[in-house]
């Protein structure tokens, strides 16, 4: 049973910048949000996607944007990134009608902005 | 202002010693989570409460909801340095089952051999 699995595992940018990154939910699951953790610090979420469309946002700017697609799989897109953009992002997947809010996170993508 | 407290923020023992490790909120929660991250990785799993007053063992790890839903803790007996990492507590922010999960800030458990 292959579990969430994010690409790529690292990538340097420089300022101004526009990055991907992608995600495939744990099996069985339709539903994957995407958080941004700063080293040392919580996860803070940025948005979720089911059925192909983002339904919650945090307070994160319009640079951050994202995709879901038909096979439940999703990609972050970063636009005109900023230094304080440099973090490790994570994508985690939930089957939208599970009965607790558990979420099962992928190894991460660490963005390093220069 | 965090929803989730978490305390300590740092905590660096002996192996074979305990702890205590607490969340704490002023909402209530309808579930917490909690994980486990070490440096580079994402976040583990190790548990969810769902019930008031609830508590889970998982081998030397006990966990702890409060009666009100508003605090867990999470116990580790006789640690190891394989414990060593950032434990996170998390949860939908009320009304709950939203998908959305905030964080507490995470402690840090360093274990010395």
């Amino acid at each position: 049973d292959a579990g969430v699995t994010q690409s790529p595992t690292h990538l340097i940018k420089t300022r101004g910048q526009q990055v991907t990154l992608r995600c495939s939910p744990k099996s069985g699951h339709d539903t994957v949000s995407w958080y941004q953790q700063a080293l040392g610090q919580g996860p803070q979420f940025i948005f979720q996607y089911y059925e192909e469309e983002e339904r919650q946002r945090g307070n994160f700017p319009d640079r951050f944007s994202g995709h879901q697609f038909p096979n439940y799989s999703s990609e972050l897109n970063v636009n005109a990134l900023l230094l304080g953009d440099s973090a490790l992002y994570l994508c985690a997947s939930r089957h939208r009608r599970g009965f607790t809010d558990t979420q099962y996170f992928g190894p991460g993508t660490r963005l390093t902005v220069l | 202002t965090q929803l989730l407290e978490q305390s300590p923020q740092f905590l660096s023992i002996q192996e074979g010693e305990n702890l205590t490790v607490y969340c704490n909120s002023s909402s209530v929660f309808s579930s917490l989570q909690w994980y486990r991250q070490e440096p580079g990785e994402g976040p583990v799993l190790l548990v969810t409460v769902v019930t008031g007053g609830e508590v889970k063992k998982l081998k030397r790890l006990t966990f702890q909801f409060g009666d009100a839903r508003k605090d867990s803790s999470l116990h580790i007996t006789a640690a190891q340095t394989g414990d060593t990492g950032l434990y996170l507590c998390a949860g939908p922010p009320p009304p709950g089952n939203t998908g959305k999960l905030i964080f507490g800030q995470g402690t840090t458990l360093q274990v010395k051999p």
